[in-house]
């Protein structure tokens, strides 16, 4: 019983490749997200959205689109992958955008782009 | 503009004793969220504690407790009775209503706990 899915889990490509990280979650959720986590751990938020609606782009390049077909579901493809996008990208999602709100992580993807 | 502090890279503490991980936050909004994060070795980010900016006791889950110090802006992570198992990185982070922050969790750099048996 999965709350937050993603898929894959490890990702290894080449340079310039393009490449998607699925993301669902079950928890009957509005609000999902995409975090990036740098190699020194520091985590960032990327993507905000609310029932299927981009509500926060982090100044995040464009070779980054996210698309969210359904709620539950919020994917992130990459194009033209640089050496620097390799991280671990984290998907979450919470019930609704209150400050209240606990955000559940799904297990994280590592990206790593040689 | 909004931040969080987190001062200590690395924490030690033997097993079954209490352990405190420091937290400072800034925001100008009066309507905000502190929230505890663990993640272990094996990389998932789990969900330990939240103190809401209005809640007026402090926040306990087990054996956690959030020593939260609002004119001080301070919200420091205590945990009791360390078990080998708390080893781990634990993110502090907040969501607040500032510029539309309430749509994203903002973190703190962590701090890495080391239980020693």
């Amino acid at each position: 019983d999965t709350a937050v899915s993603q898929t894959p889990k490890y990702l290894v490509t080449q340079m310039g490749n393009d490449k998607s990280i699925k993301c669902e979650q079950n928890l009957g959720h509005d609000t999902m997200y995409w975090y990036k986590q740098d190699s020194k751990k520091f985590l960032k938020i990327m993507f905000s959205y609310n029932n299927k609606e981009l509500i926060i782009n982090e100044t995040v390049p464009n070779r980054f689109s996210p698309k969210s077909p359904d709620k539950a579901h919020l994917n992130l493809h990459i194009n033209s992958l640089e050496l620097g996008d390799s991280a671990v990208y984290f998907c979450a999602s919470s019930p609704g955008q209150g400050a209240h709100n606990e955000q559940f992580f799904g297990p994280g993807t590592r990206l790593t782009v040689l | 503009a909004q931040k969080i502090t987190q001062t200590q890279p690395g924490m030690f503490v033997q097993e079954k004793e209490a352990v405190t991980l420091d937290c400072t936050y800034d925001t100008s909004d009066p309507s905000y969220g502190l929230f505890w994060y663990k993640q272990p070795s094996s990389g998932e980010m789990i969900f330990l504690i939240y103190q809401g900016s209005y809640d007026q006791q402090n926040a306990t889950e087990g054996r956690y407790s959030l020593n939260f110090q609002k004119a001080r802006k301070s919200a420091n992570l205590v945990i009791s009775a360390s078990q080998l198992g708390d080893s781990a990185m634990y993110f502090c982070a907040m969501r607040s209503g500032h510029l539309g922050g309430y749509n994203k969790l903002i973190f703190g750099a962590g701090t890495r706990l080391a239980v020693h048996p």
